[in-house]
């Protein structure tokens, strides 16, 4: 129980073209999903915070308009980064909260803008 | 503020050793959740153990166990008789008012046949 799955695992685009990440939920329904980016060696880095219904919460130094999360039912999240450019190459990875305040994650999206 | 400190940065050991990874946190919250996850070379990461601040009961699962300590802040984490499939960089967190999780730096373990 508890799967996350996250879809593409891995896209190469080019700069200035948009990319979308989904993330769902699926065996379980999540009210709350969030995005993390991880640099190579380095720990995950909250991005932002997506609730079911409403406007996701970005955290500081994360530019909404760029970075943008729709959480439009209890299953799916998606994150959109616009206009790709290199320095957004990173490896992004979703978690959905499920019970227990446990937070399940999915296998992550690794994004290569050329 | 809330933190999480894993000072070992990097561990190697060879197989069948037991290992242990210390996780240190801060909170002035009473109610609070720690977790361990693991990230193997894949990079998804595997939900390990979930353990609520009201629990101090030490857990095992298999070759797995725990060790929650209020009293110095610690949830340190130990692998018996190692195997190579381990290797993997594992994170300690606390979860921080009822939403974000605080994440320590990972340490990366190498089990070495």
């Amino acid at each position: 129980g508890a799967v996350v799955s996250q879809h593409p695992s891995r896209v190469i685009c080019k700069s200035g073209t948009s990319v979308k990440i989904e993330c769902r939920s699926l065996d379980f329904q999540a009210t709350t999903m969030f995005w993390y980016r991880q640099f190579p060696k380095q720990s995950l880095m909250l991005m932002a915070t997506s609730n079911e219904g409403s406007k996701a919460t970005y955290e500081q130094g994360v530019e909404k308009d760029k970075f943008l999360i729709n959480h439009a039912s209890l299953t799916l999240s998606t994150l959109t980064v616009t206009s790709a450019h290199p320095e957004d190459s990173s490896f992004y990875i979703c978690s959905a909260r499920g019970p227990k305040e446990t937070q399940y994650f999915g296998p992550g999206t690794r994004l290569l803008v050329l | 503020a809330q933190k999480v400190t894993q000072a070992q940065t990097e561990i190697s050991v060879v197989e069948k050793e037991d290992v242990t990874l210390d996780c240190v946190y801060e909170t002035r919250d009473t109610t609070y959740y720690l977790f361990w996850y693991k990230q193997p070379p894949s990079g998804e990461l595997v939900f390990l153990i979930r353990r609520n601040s009201f629990d101090e009961q030490n857990e095992i699962s298999g070759r797995y166990s725990w060790n929650f300590q209020k009293s110095t802040s610690s949830f340190n984490f130990t692998i018996t008789a190692s195997q190579v499939v381990d290797s993997a960089v594992y994170f300690c967190a606390l979860l921080q008012g009822a939403q974000k999780l605080v994440f320590g730096q990972g340490t990366r373990l190498t089990i070495n046949p």
